[in-house]
């Protein structure tokens, strides 16, 4: 069954801590995303990717690094620079960087503050 | 100001009632847009999508409504369901220099009743 995997469902971080959330994707897209999600927001672009080892930053880069190493995968690393880091993260993915094409996201990673 | 708005916030009705989620955006150049699903705690999921030329798209119980000339587009939810429930996204895709850009609304918060 294709589709998006993200892990974990909750995250928990401690100050100054960096934490990497995890994304999967077994549809072979070549374009991968990630997005925040704030309470009365609209979903705001952190990094994507068009291919492997290339990406690009979104509107929101800063406080967060990426890696695309593999077609399947994309995680999003969380630094100690993001000082409000609690949110709702999605990753998605698309067949490419075409408008027309949808995203398909994930379920989600909660990441909160300790 | 975003872009991007979407009313009512929120909406209460009970099942098997009908009601309409209105989409207004001030980007541009349009290319098309698209209305997501997100069940709670879950990832966001295509409905449909229109473009320039589109007027009207049925998608089930969905239909989705786009006036180019205005700027706005609606959301039509047939004999609704429990499953209904959700948070409804609009999001547009506009052409710019630097690529593909997509703005998200805030989205519309349904619940169905009993």
């Amino acid at each position: 069954d294709g589709g998006i995997t993200q892990s974990p469902k909750y995250l928990f971080r401690k100050e100054g801590q960096n934490v990497t959330l995890s994304c999967e994707q077994n549809l072979n897209h070549d374009a991968m995303y990630w997005y925040r999600q704030d309470p009365g927001q609209g979903l705001r672009l952190i990094y994507y990717s068009q291919i492997v080892n290339d990406f690009q930053k979104g509107d929101i880069a800063e406080g967060y690094s990426v890696s695309r190493e593999k077609k399947e995968s994309f995680p999003l690393t969380v630094t100690s620079a993001q000082k409000n880091p609690t949110a709702f993260y999605l990753c998605a993915s698309s067949i490419s960087l075409e408008g027309h094409q949808p995203q398909h996201f994930g379920d989600g990673t909660r990441l909160s503050i300790l | 100001k975003n872009q991007v708005e979407q009313s009512p916030q929120s909406l209460i009705i009970l099942e098997g009632k009908n009601c309409t989620l209105q989409c207004n955006y001030t980007v541009s150049p349009f290319s098309n847009l698209r209305w997501y699903k997100q069940d709670t705690g879950r990832g966001p999921v295509s409905l449909t999508i229109m473009t320039f030329s589109e007027n009207t798209k049925s998608n089930g119980r969905y239909t989705a409504t786009l006036d180019a000339d205005t700027k706005q587009s609606s959301l039509h939810i047939t004999a609704s369901q429990l499953s209904d429930s959700a948070s409804y996204i609009c999001v547009v895709h506009i052409l710019t220099g630097g690529g593909n850009k997509l703005t998200f609304g805030t989205g519309t918060q349904l619940k169905v009743e009993l």
